[in-house]
């Protein structure tokens, strides 16, 4: 079975540009989370839906963030206008409703220069 | 808001030995805990999870919870290098949609 898939895998670009991360979550998952990754602040949680209906997103740093979910195989992550306090690790994941069983992709690593 | 915190680390163990992992938690109603292992450039996975007080055992895997004093704890016994990776701590609160809170999670090395 597929696991959830992001892309891209790495991206590298200058202040204020727009940048877009994609994630697929595993189907039949009606659970899905963005979190963020530095050494500084660990694993944050950005914001997640659950049946496509975004429930929490009080993690989301400000408004140069926002995050769509379709339908129930996409969701997108964007940031504009991107800044270098943006770099780190954008993980999504995906899970059946209230189960701690997080499935976690494999990461965006997002430089921000 | 919940917090979860773990041992700064990191903690260095000789092969063979038992590593003990901590995790301490701020709120009460905290139903469920989850200890994920993340390796170096991967993402978390779950290795164990617990939702009653006491022990639960995976094979060389411990989960230890203590609700009255707000811990969990991991142990991993006959350590191997293989376990040599950062491990979170992972609370989930009670209720529909309640989020899981990490915690910065610790480094575990294992030395040969």
């Amino acid at each position: 079975d597929a696991g959830v898939i992001q892309s891209p895998r790495h991206e590298v670009t200058e202040m204020g540009q727009e940048v877009t991360l994609r994630c697929k979550p595993i189907s039949g998952h009606n659970s899905l989370f963005w979190y963020r990754q530095t050494m500084m602040r660990g694993l944050e949680l950005l914001i997640y839906f659950n049946n496509n209906v975004p429930i929490d997103d009080s993690g989301m740093p400000e408004d140069r963030f926002s995050a769509k979910m379709p339908n129930a195989s996409f969701s997108t992550l964007k940031i504009q206008p991107s800044e270098p306090r943006d770099s780190a690790v954008y993980f999504c994941a995906s899970s059946h409703t209230d189960s701690g069983e997080l499935f976690f992709g494999e990461g965006s690593r997002l430089t921000v220069l | 808001q919940k917090e979860v915190e773990q041992n700064s680390g990191p903690l260095s163990v000789p092969e063979g030995a038992i590593a003990s992992l901590n995790c301490t938690y701020s709120d009460r109603g905290s139903q469920s805990f989850f200890w994920y292992r993340q390796y170096s450039g991967k993402s978390p996975e779950l290795i164990m999870f617990i939702y009653s007080n006491g022990d639960k055992e995976d094979g060389r895997f411990t989960a230890q919870l203590n609700k009255a004093s707000q811990y969990v704890s991991l142990l991993i016994r006959d350590s191997q290098p293989s376990d040599s990776a950062t491990y979170l701590c992972a609370v989930n609160g009670p209720g529909a949609n309640s989020k899981l809170t990490f915690g910065k999670g610790i480094t575990l090395s294992v030395r040969p």
